[in-house]
């Protein structure tokens, strides 16, 4: 059964500051997601992996995947309060259309 | 484009009383997928179709939700006798059957309340 766990789950940094969200993830799996969610809203993607060692960034976001290591990283650089979100890494169980199985979630306040 | 759309947005109802929550998924999407989110947690799977067809409704939590397509277009999730525990989000998502570097959109979700 693939699992996906996230940590940290609740993170609050200062402004200006970098961070990386981590997510683990227990089976092979062709696709990882990254979503975006703010209070009371729905999910907005951010970034589609596809491959071993891809890399995507956008804005002050990035985010990179390990296929072998089966782990995958959001990295924040230069923290604004804007960021302030709950962000989900998602995997696809199965090749194709598939259902996608989410991590709980990290929880991100960004202080001045 | 229009996005995912999903009604109600809040739905409050006593328990024992039976619910009907409709999702139009984005034009053109084959695939179409409802999840439930409780507070405070990742979305979980229920159930998803492509086209008319339901291919896995192995997250549905117990017989008393059904999910139909019967259009291949709008889907309507019901749950019947409704509990305590059912109370959550309930998203639902849709995606283009082609390529896989395409992500599922979301919709708002409909928060259900059961009293």
């Amino acid at each position: 059964e693939l699992k996906v766990e996230q940590n940290p789950l609740f993170l609050s940094m200062q402004e200006g500051k970098n961070y990386t969200i981590y997510c683990n993830y227990s089976t092979t799996s062709d696709r990882l997601y990254w979503y975006r969610q703010d209070p009371g809203k729905s999910l907005e993607s951010l970034f589609v992996l596809l491959s071993n060692g891809a890399v995507k960034q956008e804005g002050r976001l990035m985010a990179s995947l390990d296929t072998k290591a089966r782990l995958s990283t959001l990295h924040i650089t230069a923290a604004v309060h804007d960021l302030s979100a709950t962000y989900f890494c998602a995997v696809a169980r199965n090749s194709g259309n598939t259902p996608l199985v989410f991590g709980k979630g990290t929880r991100l306040s960004v202080i001045a | 484009g229009a996005g995912v759309s999903q009604s109600p947005r809040y739905k409050v109802a006593k328990r024992g009383q039976d619910v009907a929550l409709r999702c139009d998924p984005i034009s053109g999407h084959v695939s179409l997928f409802w999840y439930q989110q409780a507070l405070g947690q990742g979305p979980e799977f229920l159930t998803y179709f492509q086209n008319e067809a339901q291919l896995d409704k192995s997250g549905l939590p117990s017989d008393r939700f059904f999910a139909e397509r019967p259009e291949g277009s709008v889907s309507t999730l019901k749950i019947q006798r409704t509990q305590q525990e059912d109370s959550a989000v309930y998203l639902c998502a849709s995606s283009w059957a082609g390529g896989l570097n395409q992500p599922q959109h979301f919709g708002d979700g409909t928060r259900l309340s059961i009293l």
